[in-house]
């Protein structure tokens, strides 16, 4: 089943404790990006991928770190959570970064901040 | 850069009416414009798109209209069902040389009662 999968699904931490919530698809896409979800806000893109190798910055990426080392795999990375990080996060892919593709989303991983 | 505002942010219709949720979008450039459901505890799932070149879509129960001349895009769901309840995302899509990226709009919660 074709697929974008994110874990944890929910994770509490505290302030300052570095942590990584995992991505994964099964799909071959080349294009992946995070996104935080926050009431009133939709979806805000932290940082996206067009390859292997291949980051960059997007609307929000303040307080975080990702990488890209194999085609399948894109991690977040909180160095130094803080409260204000604590929101909903989202995984996603799509097949090219170069066409307008269906963006396929992961279940979504609830990180609160204390 | 590109900017989606989207209305309501709540709308409640009654199972079998229906209920349309509108969108605007800043940057002229953009040229694809696709429509996600959220439902509780799953990430949002892409239910119709449509492309800079053509004024309507149609899939069933659900169309979305497009007039780039006002730079507003809409989505229609007709004979709603409680099923149809859910967060309703539209986005737009813009493409630079970093690719093409998809900013969203803040959602809208639709209830349908029955």
């Amino acid at each position: 089943e074709a697929q974008v999968t994110q874990n944890p699904r929910y994770l509490i931490t505290v302030t300052g404790k570095k942590l990584t919530v995992t991505c994964s698809q099964n799909m071959n896409h080349e294009y992946m990006s995070w996104y935080r979800q926050d009431p009133g806000l939709g979806l805000r893109q932290i940082y996206y991928s067009m390859n292997v190798e291949v980051t960059d910055k997007g609307d929000v990426p303040e307080g975080y770190k990702v990488s890209r080392k194999e085609k399948r795999n894109f991690p977040l990375i909180l160095e130094s959570p803080s409260p204000n990080q604590t929101s909903l996060y989202f995984c996603a892919s799509s097949l090219s970064y170069s066409m307008n593709t269906e963006a396929f989303f992961g279940q979504g991983t609830r990180l609160t901040v204390v | 850069g590109e900017n989606v505002e989207q209305h309501p942010s709540t709308l409640s219709v009654q199972e079998g009416d229906s209920a349309v949720i509108k969108c605007t979008y800043s940057d002229s450039a953009s040229n694809y414009f696709p429509w996600y459901k959220q439902e509780l505890g799953k990430g949002p799932q892409l239910i119709i798109d449509i492309r800079s070149n053509v004024g309507e879509k149609k899939d069933q129960r659900i169309a979305v209209t497009l007039n780039k001349t006002a730079k507003h895009f809409s989505l229609h769901i007709t004979e709603t069902q409680p099923e149809d309840s859910a967060v309703y995302f539209c986005a737009a899509s813009i493409y630079s040389e970093y690719g093409n990226k998809l900013v969203f709009g803040a959602g809208t919660i639709l209830r349908v009662k029955s």
